[in-house]
């Protein structure tokens, strides 16, 4: 049981350049997330998605995008990398009942932006 | 703005001792409380949880203290043992299934 699969698992970026992390998970959960964890800041909520075709931005949306085509895939796009976005994000689903929720976390993908 | 704060950054404990982590929010509609348990190089995981009509909730060693009045929780962590060695963090949720983490705690149990 795979769970939750992010790729990559570590990328360097030049300034400005675009890339999308991969997440997908086969739980047939209906609720996706993207975080990013930064030293000493815990986790911040970047995008959600409820389901295949809807998206909603978290805490710190800006210089992201996501879309949400599938229930098993939810990648997050950034466009014009920017030193800040040095961190590492960690994909999670939940499912759809709301009493007693797991978060199931995927292992995380590094990102370095020089 | 932190929904929710979480203390301590770091704690250092002996075998067999307690750890304690506290977390307090301000936000009433958080209606469900999880910690996480993350190692080097892994996502977290779920350790246990607490719903806000619980006063405590104990699994194993793990216990949760939540004190609803007050708007604090705490993980306790009894007879740690090197293994618990880990980055904690406490969370809350609103909105259906939208989560806000703590900081997080660095554990650091010594043999």
């Amino acid at each position: 049981n795979a769970g939750v699969t992010q790729t990559p698992k570590f990328r360097i970026l030049k300034i400005g350049q675009s890339m999308t992390l991969q997440c997908t998970q086969d739980m047939n959960h209906n609720y996706m997330y993207w975080y990013r964890q930064d030293p000493g800041m815990g986790l911040k909520l970047i995008y959600y998605s409820v389901g295949a075709g809807i998206t909603d931005k978290g805490e710190v949306p800006n210089g992201y995008n996501v879309s949400r085509s599938t229930t098993e895939d939810f990648p997050l796009r950034l466009e014009l990398a920017a030193p800040s976005q040095t961190s590492v994000y960690f994909c999670a689903s939940t499912p759809l009942k709301l009493s007693n929720t797991e978060a199931f976390f995927g292992q995380g993908t590094r990102l370095t932006v020089v | 703005q932190q929904q929710v704060k979480q203390s301590p950054q770091s704690l250092i404990v002996q075998k067999g001792g307690i750890s304690i982590i506290n977390c307090a929010y301000e936000n009433t509609a958080f209606d469900y409380f999880p910690w996480y348990q993350q190692f080097p190089g892994k996502g977290p995981a779920l350790l246990i949880a607490i719903r806000p009509d619980v006063s405590e909730k104990k699994e194993g060693r793990f216990t949760i203290s939540f004190n609803k009045s007050a708007k604090q929780f705490s993980l306790h962590i009894m007879d740690s043992q090197p293994g618990d060695s880990a980055t904690y963090f406490c969370a809350a949720r609103k909105d259906f299934n939208k989560f806000y983490f703590g900081s997080g705690t660095k554990l650091n149990v010594k043999p």
